[in-house]
């Protein structure tokens, strides 16, 4: 597609169930990020997905949290048993990589806003 | 100490007033620097890079300082639809990192 697709756009859901959030990057972008950013606040890193090479965890919060990547296609973010402190909008973003002009520009979905109760 | 630190905001000027924002990062192996521009309750997008010689595009003037790990953008003769929160991101270990965000409002 011509942007980065991300669905549902908006998600309620009570507070123990589990989520689940998808992103279509660019056509030929090989880096993926989730960013989380909660009201009022800035982004916060989540994870990061480099072609076949193994992701950048390193900003998940809890174990309660994972993501996977099919090859340079979709992700999806998952969250376990949710909790308030998860209310949030969860941004997805791509790029693609390397020595030319452009790389490593995040193109942004528009948001997945996610509402536990 | 965060990754990637700016200016706390929000910044309040008048139309016509020159600003100036300010970004510090951490990881001193960092190559790649940006500005971003985050309108409510939308997803940021790109404003531009920073190149290391430092850049500008029409009213916007982006320098680094690598000795410093210090990132800087002005913005001159300021206009209402740059009411927006800007944010600083750098590039540390492979990964885009954000700063929180410095919020700017333009009024008449």
């Amino acid at each position: 597609g011509a942007g980065v697709s991300q669905s549902p756009s908006n998600k309620v859901t009570e507070k123990g169930k589990d989520v689940e959030l998808r992103c279509d990057p660019i056509s030929g972008h090989t880096a993926l990020y989730w960013y989380r950013q909660r009201l009022g606040q800035g982004l916060e890193f989540l994870i990061y997905f480099q072609g076949n090479s193994a992701p950048d965890k390193s900003g998940l919060p809890s174990d309660r949290f994972s993501a996977e990547r099919t090859g340079e296609s979709v992700s999806t973010l998952t969250i376990q048993r949710t909790q308030q402190e998860d209310s949030a909008v969860y941004l997805c973003a791509s790029s693609f990589t390397g020595g030319s002009s452009g790389a490593n520009v995040l193109t942004f979905g528009a948001g997945s806003r996610l509402t536990v109760l | 100490r965060k990754e990637v630190e700016q200016d706390p905001g929000p910044f309040n000027v008048p139309e016509g007033a020159t600003v100036a924002f300010n970004c510090t990062y951490s990881n001193s192996a960092s190559q790649s620097f940006f500005w971003y521009r985050q309108d409510c309750r939308k997803e940021p997008k790109l404003l531009m890079s920073v190149y290391s010689s430092g850049n500008e595009d029409g009213r916007f003037t982006a320098q680094l300082n690598r000795a410093s790990q210090y990132i800087s953008l002005l913005i001159r003769d300021s206009k209402l639809s740059d009411s927006a929160t800007y944010l600083c991101v750098v590039n540390g270990g492979g990964k885009l990192i954000f700063g929180q965000g410095t919020e700017l409002s333009v009024k008449p």
